[in-house]
């Protein structure tokens, strides 16, 4: 039990299909990230949200659509994706934003785009 | 990218004790230096933060010396299930003071019996 729960843990999804991954705290924390981990590459930030405002957006094409309802609760909206965008995403959260707060991930979603 | 270097690989025995090391010669003077532990299909866990000296928890030792150029997690007596990728992170460039974002490539820890 991590406290960050994430799911679904796999989703099958063809290049027309919308789909939303869903990621919870149980934490109070109050930052939320989203990660994508292609296989054998780093990790690769796409999102930060802080107090339920997004705060950071690496580029992230627009297919991908984060929402943060709450601070408990971290949303990615997927539409039109490509087979490339297949990988494991991962939502973290932190205490804060402070250096001296680590990020606490749940287990991910395994996306794969046919 | 990242701020760190470290071994992109690393082969140990069962039962010994494993130190890996990070080379952060940029670290910043509020800079924390925190390791997290990664296995396959798994979110990154936190393992071990400290700003100098030596921190110890239940899991691990993190030495920091007093440049903190470097710092260098120790793993006392591995077991098969330390198998994983470990990762070394301090404060990002660009974001002023807040908790370093930025993975690079880590650590890949492999445990023989």
């Amino acid at each position: 039990e991590t406290g960050v729960t994430q799911t679904p843990r796999h989703l099958v999804m063809g290049m027309t299909n919308k789909k939303s991954l869903k990621c919870e705290q149980h934490l109070g924390h109050n930052a939320m990230y989203w990660y994508k981990q292609s296989a054998k590459k780093p990790l690769e930030l796409m999102f930060v949200y802080s107090l339920e405002e997004r705060v950071e957006n690496n580029s992230v094409p627009s297919r991908f659509s984060p929402e943060c309802p709450n601070s408990s609760h971290l949303f990615l909206h997927l539409h039109t994706l490509q087979p490339e965008d297949s990988a494991l995403y991962l939502c973290a959260s932190s205490q804060s934003q402070g250096r001296e707060s680590p990020l606490h991930f749940g287990n991910g979603t395994r996306l794969t785009v046919t | 990218l990242a701020k760190t270097t470290q071994p992109i690989s690393m082969d140990s025995y069962e039962g010994q004790e494993v130190n890996i090391t990070c080379s952060h010669n940029n670290i910043a003077t509020n800079d924390y230096i925190t390791w997290y532990q990664q296995f396959p299909s798994q979110g990154p866990r936190f393992i071990i933060q400290g700003y100098k000296t030596k921190v110890t928890n239940e899991v691990a030792s993190l030495f920091i010396p007093a440049d903190r150029k470097s710092s260098t997690l120790s793993l006392p007596r591995v077991s098969l299930s330390d198998t994983a990728v470990y990762y070394c992170l301090v404060g990002d460039d660009d974001r002023g003071g807040n908790t370093p974002l930025v993975f690079g490539k880590g650590t890949r820890l492999s445990v023989i019996a």
